[in-house]
């Protein structure tokens, strides 16, 4: 049974690119939810989505970051324009509810960096 | 919204000795406090969780008491082993957040042997 899959693992992106990162929940998950770390930091959550829904995006910026859950096809998270500030690891979560409480798994992550 | 505070950020304890770290969370309608464990350049990993249901849980060497009056958690991690150094992430999540966690900002464990 495939744990989360992310890519990819890496990605570098010049200024004023734009990055796309993908996600599959694991299998029977149909709950996702995206975090990112910065280098030496914990991890804040940036948006909950559920297939062709998103149901949180509080942590979301307000500019230039979006997510979707098609309903066939993984999650994305697409930052366009990149700045050097969006350098991070972004880690992507599934859970199989979201409600009572299910545990989240997590990818291994897409480390992004930006030259 | 749900704030979690994580003591302390670095901790150091010799091979063979208990190390506990502590969280604190704001939102009294949380009921649900996972411990995740990330080694360098790898994902966050589950190692623990507790629900407000009860006060505390134990698995082998891992420990996580819950206090819910006080608004306050820890892990506890007795007899450690190199292997044991990570980074310890505590995280809160109520009802209405749909499994959405809140983390705190991370304990670097390091256990010198």
């Amino acid at each position: 049974n495939a744990g989360v899959m992310q890519n990819p693992r890496h990605l570098v992106r010049r200024r004023g690119q734009e990055a796309r990162l993908r996600c599959s929940p694991m299998k029977g998950h149909s709950h996702v939810y995206w975090y990112r770390q910065l280098p030496e930091e914990g991890l804040k959550f940036m948006v909950y989505l559920q297939k062709e829904n998103i149901i949180d995006e509080s942590g979301m910026p307000k500019e230039r970051f979006s997510a979707e859950f098609p309903k066939e096809g993984p999650s994305i998270l697409r930052i366009q324009q990149v700045v050097r500030g969006d350098s991070a690891a972004y880690f992507c979560a599934s859970s199989r509810t979201g409600i009572d409480n299910s545990p989240l798994h997590f990818g291994n992550g897409t480390r992004l960096t930006v030259t | 919204g749900e704030n979690v505070e994580q003591h302390p950020s670095t901790l150091s304890v010799q091979e063979g000795d208990s190390a506990v770290i502590k969280c604190t969370y704001s939102d009294s309608a949380s009921n649900y406090f996972p411990w995740y464990k990330q080694e360098l350049g790898k994902r966050p990993q589950l190692i623990i969780d507790i629900r407000s249901n009860v006060g505390e849980k134990k698995d082998q060497r891992i420990a996580v008491t819950l206090n819910k009056t006080a608004k306050h958690f820890s892990l506890h991690i007795t007899e450690t082993q190199p292997e044991d150094s990570a980074v310890y992430f505590c995280a809160a999540s109520n009802p209405s957040g749909g499994n959405k966690l809140v983390f705190g900002a991370g304990t670097i464990l390091r256990v010198k042997s």
